[in-house]
Formats: structure tokens, C-alpha cells, sequence
């Protein structure tokens, strides 16, 4: 099966702690992304990776970092984690140095007590 | 940077009517301008898409048009079902890999 996949699906931890979100695309692509979903829905990029090499960086906190091994994987690290923080996180991939469609992951929710 | 502005918060038919979802956008540079659809409780899924090279796009029931000099862009459903009830998406992006630039979402409810 070629997608975009997410672990863990959901993760309660408490406020100070490292979380670590995982995401793996087996679609090919050359480009990926890690996206933020509030409560009201909205939509806000946070990385992106095209061939090892950061590209977007919209002004996330420092405790945020994305960690990528290879093209297929990029995970996202967040050290001491704050109560703004829940949310559900969204990874998506896409081709063509990210002129194409993007594919997303089903997300990871984030819980922070 | 780009703001992109979805007019709509939420929006109902009935089934078998069309449906309308307005964005407009800031940046002249951005060139494609993507469409999802969120399910309650699941993921963003691609539905259509539209290149600044081009005013219109059809996929069966959906259509995208597209007006440059406005910086406007719509997604038009016709032939409504329950199915189609969700939370679309409009998102804008620059071509050479950027990321998308998303609107704030149009809640479709569509009632037999």
C-alpha cells in the first residue's frame, strides 16, 4: 500500500515533556511536510523538507524540530511541550519538488495536560 | 507573506442543489490552488486542483474557476449528496515546492 503514514495516532503527555511524532510516505515523493490543525481547524504550516534540505520554517517556536533520515521519512521532535501545543499534527508528502498534489497522513492528536 | 481568505464558514442544501465555496488570496506570485475535504474525525483528502494557467477546471461534479486578476478562486459542486457533507479546504502555494497556504474552512452540510 503506497501512503502517507503517522505514529502515533494519539498522545497525551504532560506539560514540560519530549514528544516525538513519527511520519514515513511510500509514495515516492521528493518533498515532505508537517502541518498543524488547532482546535477550530485552522491550518498552518510548520516544515518542510525537499531532499534532506529544510525549505519553509514559518516561524514555529524553537522547541520544534524536524528530523528527517531520508526523503520517505520526516519526523517532528518537540521538547518541553506547552499546553498550546495540543493539536492534531499533520504530516503530508507530495512530488515534483512540491508542485504537485499533496498527500496527507491521518494525523497524530497531541494532548498536553 | 500569503493570506488566503475562505468567505463561507458554513454552508447548507439540500441534496441535489449546488454549492458554492469563495476564496480570494493576497500574493500575485502564488499559481496553484488546491482543494480538501475533511470528514469528521478523519484527514485531509484531495479533491481538485488549479494552475494559474488555466480559468476553469471540471471533475465530474466539482469545478474549479479561477480569476487572476480578482485573486479569487471557487469551488462550485453541483448535484449535492449527503456524502459531500464535510469541511472543505482551499489553499493557495507558489510553484518551486512551497507550502500551502490554507483557507479557514467551509463547513457543507447537505440535507436529504
Amino acid at each position: 500500500e503506497t501512503a502517507v503514514f503517522q505514529t502515533p495516532n494519539y498522545h497525551v503527555t504532560q506539560v514540560g515533556n519530549e514528544v516525538s511524532f513519527n511520519c514515513k510516505q511510500t509514495l515516492g515523493h521528493d518533498t515532505m511536510y508537517w502541518y498543524k490543525q488547532d482546535s477550530k481547524k485552522l491550518l498552518k504550516i510548520m516544515f518542510s523538507y525537499n531532499n534532506k534540505q529544510l525549505i519553509v520554517n514559518e516561524t514555529v517556536p524553537r522547541r520544534f524540530s524536524p528530523q528527517s533520515s531520508d526523503k520517505a521519512h520526516l519526523n517532528l521532535r518537540i521538547k518541553s511541550v506547552e499546553p498550546e501545543d495540543s493539536a492534531v499534527y499533520l504530516c503530508a508528502s507530495s512530488r515534483l519538488g512540491g508542485r504537485g498534489e499533496q498527500y496527507f497522513g491521518p494525523g497524530t492528536r497531541l494532548t498536553v495536560l | 507573506g500569503e493570506k488566503v481568505e475562505q468567505h463561507e464558514s458554513t454552508l447548507s442544501v439540500r441534496e441535489g442543489d449546488s454549492a458554492v465555496i469563495n476564496c480570494t488570496y493576497t500574493d500575485t506570485a502564488s499559481s496553484y490552488f488546491p482543494w480538501y475535504k475533511q470528514e469528521a474525525g478523519k484527514s485531509l483528502h484531495f479533491v481538485i486542483d488549479i494552475r494559474s494557467n488555466v480559468d476553469r477546471k471540471q471533475s465530474q461534479r466539482l469545478t474549479v474557476l479561477l480569476d487572476k486578476k480578482a485573486k479569487r478562486f471557487s469551488l462550485h459542486i453541483t448535484a449535492t449528496q449527503p456524502e459531500d457533507s464535510a469541511i472543505y479546504f482551499c489553499a493557495a502555494s507558489m510553484q518551486g515546492g512551497r507550502a500551502l497556504i490554507f483557507g479557514t474552512g467551509t463547513t457543507v452540510s447537505v440535507s436529504p
